[in-house]
């Protein structure tokens, strides 16, 4: 089955240290987005890209890259410039085109020990 | 720019109550319109859309009607379970401009046996 799978689903990382999070997806989507949740609150854009080799900064891109060589991933890099990265991480995909929703992944819970 | 307001939870219910989520939004054009669920430690699922004005989505007992002359996207569900108990986020994508997704806040629902 077609999905969006992310890793690991729990992360610990020591202060300082830079941080990798998976997202692949095989749903033949073009476009992948990274958001940032934090407890209770919505959702906040952090990258996305549209195409391969492309991406743009979203709403609160600082302390954050992201790279795209691959239709099918589009990991993203927290690092230690992002003054406070414990959170819930949520990788999405979609369709290029404004009537398609995403797809979501089931997440992945950073924690700064 | 574009934004999503929805009301302030936690709404707390009693089974087989009414549920109504209130959603407006501000967007140039002709948004679609989505509702995504987010049940506790996972991402978001699409629950209904609706990409034109007066268009009413449906999806598990759940509906909303894309009304453009008050600009609003209300969730309703006539008979509610505990297993609705969870985040109902809000959302946009504006027309023309791509499909980067504007979220709302979000709306935690809990409903008592």
């Amino acid at each position: 089955d077609g999905g969006i799978t992310q890793s690991p689903k729990y992360l610990f990382r020591k202060e300082g240290q830079n941080v990798t999070l998976s997202c692949e997806q095989n749903l033949n989507h073009d476009a992948m987005y990274w958001y940032r949740q934090d407890p209770g609150q919505g959702l906040r854009l952090i990258y996305y890209s549209q195409i391969v080799n492309d991406f743009q900064k979203g709403d609160i891109a600082e302390g954050y890259s992201v790279s795209r060589e691959k239709k099918e991933s589009f990991p993203l890099t927290v690092t230690s410039a992002q003054k406070n990265p414990t959170a819930f991480y949520l990788c999405a995909s979609s369709y290029r085109g404004e009537a398609y929703g995403y797809t979501f992944g089931s997440g992945t819970r950073l924690t700064v020990v | 720019g574009d934004s999503v307001t929805q009301m302030e939870g936690p709404v707390t219910l009693s089974e087989e109550a009414f549920l109504t989520i209130n959603c407006t939004y501000t967007a140039t054009g002709y948004p679609s319109l989505f509702w995504y669920v987010q049940y506790p430690g996972e991402g978001l699922q699409l629950l209904l859309k609706a990409t034109k004005a007066d268009d009413k989505g449906s999806n598990k007992g759940f509906e909303a009607t894309y009304r453009k002359e008050t600009t609003s996207f209300h969730l309703e569900k006539g008979s509610v379970q505990v297993s609705d108990s969870a985040v109902y986020f809000c959302a946009l994508t504006p027309s023309a401009a791509g499909n980067k997704l504007t979220f709302g806040g979000g709306t935690r629902v809990l409903v008592k046996p």
